[in-house]
């Protein structure tokens, strides 16, 4: 079936270097994708979001870009922190057979920041 | 607010057990989901609810049920419980898709570690 996935498991990056987490997805009518910032021991935290309409969305020291002609998803960390340091989620929304929206996760890339 | 709340943090379960894991928020969000996460894996749908009184199997809903009494509550339940089950559960909530528009974010609650033995 159709899914979302990650490129990289884990990713280490030098403390004020700038992150960048990818993602492809395969299903292309999705419309709507989300990235997730999950903590150790904690629930999953929204970063951002980004519908299938724009190539770019920026926030606070984040930005996503997407590409649907090779459906790839990244998120963008500028001047990464320790506190930056967890496990990222992209997840892709899409409108069901019955007309409900879903949210598919991919595995999750995991964020070390070297000090 | 609190947002979501779940309990219990954790457990440890017999196998063949029951048990409910219970999930409330006071965001007075319409709908709510359970997810379990495994390690290596995203986060899989169990069960979720658009509104109160109504609910819909997931991607992964065998062996859990849930219901829908009010608006702030959404127990998971496990008839019997198996060690497959062994995961971290998260219950989420947010406001449903609207006609035209987008599924609004989903938050997140703390989760509940449970081992089944």
């Amino acid at each position: 079936g159709e899914s979302v996935g990650l490129h990289l498991p884990t990713l280490s990056v030098q403390e004020g270097d700038n992150s960048i987490i990818n993602c492809a997805y395969s299903n292309s009518a999705s419309d709507y994708f989300i990235w997730y910032k999950q903590e150790s021991g904690k629930g999953p935290q929204f970063i951002i979001d980004i519908r299938s309409n724009m190539d770019k969305r920026q926030g606070q020291r984040v930005t996503v870009l997407l590409n649907k002609t090779v459906k790839h998803l990244s998120l963008q960390i500028a001047a990464t922190q320790p506190g930056d340091s967890a496990v990222y989620f992209c997840a892709e929304n899409i409108e069901e057979d019955t007309g409900r929206r879903a949210l598919t996760f991919g595995s999750g890339t995991r964020l070390q920041v070297q000090p | 607010t609190a947002g979501i709340t779940q309990a219990p943090t954790s457990q440890i379960l017999a196998a063949g057990r029951s048990m409910t894991l219970r999930c409330t928020q006071d965001m007075r969000h319409n709908a709510m989901y359970w997810y379990r996460q495994d390690l290596g894996l995203g986060l899989r749908l169990i069960h979720y609810s658009n509104t109160a009184g109504t609910t819909g199997k997931g991607e992964v809903p065998d062996g859990y049920s849930v219901s829908r009494a009010n608006t702030d509550d959404f127990p998971l339940t496990l008839a019997s419980a198996v060690p497959s089950q062994t995961s971290v559960y998260f219950c989420a909530s947010s406001e449903p898709f609207r006609g035209g528009g987008f599924l609004e974010t989903q938050y997140f609650g703390p989760g509940t570690r449970l081992l089944v033995l």
